[in-house]
């Protein structure tokens, strides 16, 4: 069974460009949501998506946004790219949302802003 | 911030049981413990979860009080491929089932000696 599969994996932008970043779940699975993580600031939850809804907001500014398809898969966006947006963004996957459902990552896109 | 609090570091010898601890005194009684691991540059890694009673799968053992404010994950015959941080997390839940993203803090950089 595959994992999260994250796109891309690598890339490279400029301050003030906005960038996509690709996730398709575990098949089966309807819940995912976004984490991004830095040196600085550890691990982060930015949002999460069930049945193309987000459910939940981490405390990240309006220039990062999200969606999620009709079949499960999601992309983020940033829009307005600063610097300290370089990072590992993490997208994670479960069954349902809520409590007690293993959440299971992906092994991340990384983002460098120059 | 955080509902969790772990060493910072520890260490292990190979082939022997490695035990993590994790305090959570402030945690709710619907409020699910989870387990990561990351190893550096990868997505966090799920290991095992539980609400109240001791769990274990084919990774490791997940041993909770009886009060629920602390718990200790044992990874039975440790390996060099064991390094790594590892996070306890308390997932914060709502009523009717709804939850929070995961909250991860600085976890425990766990080193297996040969």
């Amino acid at each position: 069974k595959a994992g999260v599969t994250q796109t891309p994996r690598y890339l490279i932008k400029t301050r003030g460009q906005q960038v996509t970043l690709s996730c398709s779940p575990i098949s089966g699975h309807r819940s995912v949501s976004w984490y991004q993580q830095t040196p600085g600031q550890g691990l982060q939850f930015l949002f999460e998506y069930f049945s193309e809804t987000q459910r939940n907001k981490g405390n990240f500014p309006g220039r990062f946004s999200g969606r999620q398809f009709s079949n499960s898969r999601s992309e983020m966006n940033v829009s307005t790219l600063e610097l300290g947006d370089s990072a590992l963004y993490l997208c994670a996957s479960s069954l349902r949302q809520g409590a007690g459902n293993t959440i299971y990552f992906g092994e991340g896109s990384w983002l460098t802003v120059v | 911030d955080a509902k969790t609090t772990q060493p910072p570091s520890m260490d292990c010898a190979e082939g022997r049981a490695a035990n993590l601890p994790c305090n959570h005194s402030t945690i709710s009684g619907n409020e699910y413990v989870y387990w990561y691991r990351q190893i550096h540059s990868q997505g966090p890694q799920y290991i095992i979860h539980g609400l109240k009673n001791n769990e274990t799968n084919e990774m490791a053992s997940l041993i909770i009080t009886e009060d629920r404010k602390s718990s200790t994950l044992i990874l039975p015959h440790a390996t060099l491929r064991d390094t790594a941080v590892y996070y306890c997390i308390v997932r914060v839940t709502y009523s009717g089932g709804g939850a929070d993203g995961l909250t991860f803090g600085k976890g425990t950089h766990l080193i297996i000696q040969p």
